[in-house]
């Protein structure tokens, strides 16, 4: 149990569906990640919030649509995906302040798009 | 960030001590060096992180050299529960205008072997 919480743990989605990711961090953190794992590739970072706010998108199709409502709740919004966008999404948050970047994931969701 | 560059692979035999080495060679001096290990398809996990100076902790110990080109995460007595794909990442300190993300690599397969 790492603080981090993602539901569901497994979806599998048609290409004409939508769908979403939930994330929810119980470590009073205020920054949070959204990553992909694709089958035998590194992790991708998707997307950075902090205090609430997107201060990173990596270039992430737009069918992807990311959304903080608060700093303990991210959610991934999918539509439209392709075969190729399964993968193992990861979220994850860390402290704000000065200094080191102790990053802590949850388990992650794992996405069929068929 | 400084890019990280690690084997691809290591073998190690229960019980023993399990030494990973990562080269980051062109580090500058306000990167840290973080370790993540990632068993199969779990989220990765934290093990230890560090500036300059040796680290140890409940898991490992992070050994950096005097120049910080390079850096060794040891486990002391490897079990089977450690066999896992390890990640080196080195990344800016958090501060202003920077959230602070880890970028990562294809890491060190670590198999521990009875």
């Amino acid at each position: 149990e790492t603080g981090v919480t993602q539901t569901p743990r497994h979806l599998v989605m048609g290409m004409t569906n939508k769908k979403s990711l939930k994330c929810e961090q119980h470590l009073g953190h205020n920054a949070m990640y959204w990553y992909k794992q694709s089958a035998k590739k590194p992790l991708e970072l998707m997307f950075v919030y902090n205090f609430k706010e997107q201060t990173e998108n990596n270039s992430v199709p737009s069918r992807f649509s990311p959304e903080c409502p608060n700093s303990s709740h991210l959610f991934l919004h999918l539509h439209t995906l392709q075969p190729e966008d399964s993968a193992l999404y990861l979220c994850a948050s860390s402290q704000g302040g000065q200094g080191s970047v102790t990053i802590y994931f949850g388990e992650g969701s794992w996405l069929t798009v068929v | 960030d400084a890019k990280t560059t690690q084997p691809p692979s290591m073998d190690c035999a229960e019980g023993r001590a399990a030494n990973l080495p990562c080269n980051h060679s062109t580090i500058s001096g306000n990167e840290y060096v973080y370790w993540y290990r990632q068993i199969h398809s779990q989220g990765p996990q934290y093990i230890i992180h560090g500036l300059k100076n040796n680290e140890t902790n409940e898991m490992a110990s992070l050994i950096i050299t005097e120049d910080r080109k390079s850096s060794t995460l040891i486990l002391p007595h490897a079990t089977l529960r450690d066999t896992a794909v390890y990640y080196c990442i080195v990344s800016l300190a958090r501060g202003s205008g920077n959230t602070g993300k880890l970028i990562f690599g294809q890491g060190t397969t670590l198999q521990v072997k009875p």
